[in-house]
């Protein structure tokens, strides 16, 4: 099975500090994505990646960063975190070629708050 | 701009009815349709999908269908049970655009005993 690990599922931080969520694959595929979840607002797409570091801005990627030094691990950077980042963050993977559609694998999810 | 408090479409049924959750989806562009479900506290776990070259597809009790001419995706969950709860997902994946999926609100399903 296809596992995808994040590295909290909880997380309480202040204004202005820098946050790092850390999500990692352990089936080599090539695409991964960083999403947030928000009550109504479904699943809005941050920063994808189709290879190592390479990286694409998704539909909201402002007031973040990402970074993919190894195939496995994704990680989503919050350079200084404000209280309307508070919100559920999901990583997901899929293995399709060359980032073609395909099924996409979530993590659990990081539940993070800002105060 | 975000809109704060939005309530997802609910979906009532009785356990051991069919249930249907319908999708509208955006881009008649789109080739490759997905539903995923969501438990509470839990990431999205994939269902079914579906390529556009295809109008149904079944899998375990579930079916999904693809209306292209008016951009319609619909799921179907044969005998409901109450682990069915969840929240369901459609997804679209425009041709151009790589392994990018495009998510739906979400309907939340609640199962009666």
């Amino acid at each position: 099975d296809v596992k995808v690990t994040q590295s909290s599922r909880y997380l309480v931080k202040r204004t202005g500090e820098k946050v790092f969520l850390e999500c990692v694959q352990d089936m080599d595929h090539e695409n991964m994505f960083w999403y947030r979840q928000d009550p109504g607002l479904g699943l809005r797409l941050i920063y994808f990646s189709y290879d190592v570091k390479m990286k694409e801005k998704g539909d909201i990627p402002e007031g973040y960063s990402v970074s993919r030094e190894k195939k496995e691990r994704f990680s989503l950077i919050l350079e200084s975190a404000s209280t309307n980042q508070t919100s559920m963050y999901l990583c997901a993977s899929s293995l399709t070629a060359s980032g073609g559609p395909g099924e996409q694998y979530f993590g659990p999810g990081t539940r993070l708050t800002v105060t | 701009g975000e809109s704060v408090g939005l309530h997802l479409p609910t979906l009532s049924v009785q356990e051991g009815d069919n249930s249907i959750i319908n999708c509208a989806y955006s881009n008649s562009a789109s080739d490759y349709f997905i539903w995923y479900k969501q438990e509470s506290g839990k990431g999205p776990q994939f269902i079914i999908d579906i390529r556009s070259n295809m109008d149904k597809r079944q899998g375990q009790r579930v079916t999904v269908l693809l209306n292209k001419t008016v951009k319609h995706l619909s799921l179907q969950i044969a005998a409901t049970q109450p682990g069915d709860s969840a929240v369901y997902f459609c997804a679209e994946n425009l041709s151009n655009q790589g392994g990018k999926l495009i998510f739906g609100q979400g309907t939340e399903l609640s199962v009666k005993p």
